[in-house]
């Protein structure tokens, strides 16, 4: 069965700390994306990777894509409270049915 | 603004019923993406129509079809709705027929609710 995992699935965290959350799936992809999606609302795309090794950075979110290891990683840096959102990965599988499998999302809590 | 527009933004309806669901691409895109998002299953990929053709098929079910028009709008019609039908229905589009290498915008989203 294709899976495609977060954790943690909860963050609360404080402002001005840094933390991670992690994307793995169960079989082979090279295209991984991360989006943001605040309560009530639609989803934005933050990061598309399309390549073993790709780091992209916007702000003080960093994500990183590793093929081998079939991981992704979302990095928070000196998070602030507008951080506050549920962030998903999504990893596009093209052996068979083509289709995109999104992870089950971490919501993330940054505290004043 | 993502450029993707969706109607209605609210439905309510009841068990049994079949409601029909819109959704506008940004414009120049060629595929359009559905999703369906509640709280047990998560976010889950339906189906992706490209330029008026099926491309890919996620978890969607028999008495759920899709079409996408010459005009490349997309309209989602579900029937013989159940409650566990109730959910946000995403639509998405991007530039690309495998959708890989653009990001996908998602429209606001159709919120469903069976009675």
């Amino acid at each position: 069965e294709l899976k495609v995992e977060q954790n943690p699935l909860f963050l609360s965290m404080q402002e001005g700390k840094n933390y991670t959350i992690y994307c793995n799936y169960s079989t082979t992809s090279d295209r991984l994306y991360w989006y943001r999606q605040d309560p009530g609302k639609s989803l934005e795309s933050l990061f598309v990777l399309l390549s073993n090794g790709a780091v992209k950075q916007e702000g003080r979110l960093m994500a990183s894509l590793d093929t081998k290891a079939r991981l992704s990683t979302l990095h928070i840096t000196a998070a602030v409270h507008d951080l506050s959102a549920t962030y998903f990965c999504a990893v596009v599988i093209t052996s068979g049915t083509y289709k995109y499998i999104f992870g089950t999302g971490t919501r993330l809590k940054v505290l004043a | 603004d993502s450029g993707v527009t969706q109607t209605p933004k609210h439905l309510i309806t009841a068990t049994g019923q079949r409601v029909t669901l819109r959704c506008s691409p940004r414009s120049g895109d060629l595929s359009v993406y559905w999703y369906q998002q509640s709280l047990d299953q998560g976010l889950q990929f339906l189906i992706q129509y490209y330029n008026g053709e099926e491309r890919a098929k996620g978890n969607i079910l028999e008495r759920f079809s899709a079409q996408q028009f010459p005009d490349l709008h997309s309209e989602l019609n579900l029937s013989s709705l159940e409650l566990g039908d109730s959910a946000l229905y995403f639509c998405a589009s991007s530039g690309s027929v495998s959708g890989s290498n653009n990001e996908q915008f998602f429209g606001p989203g159709t919120r469903l609710t069976v009675l």
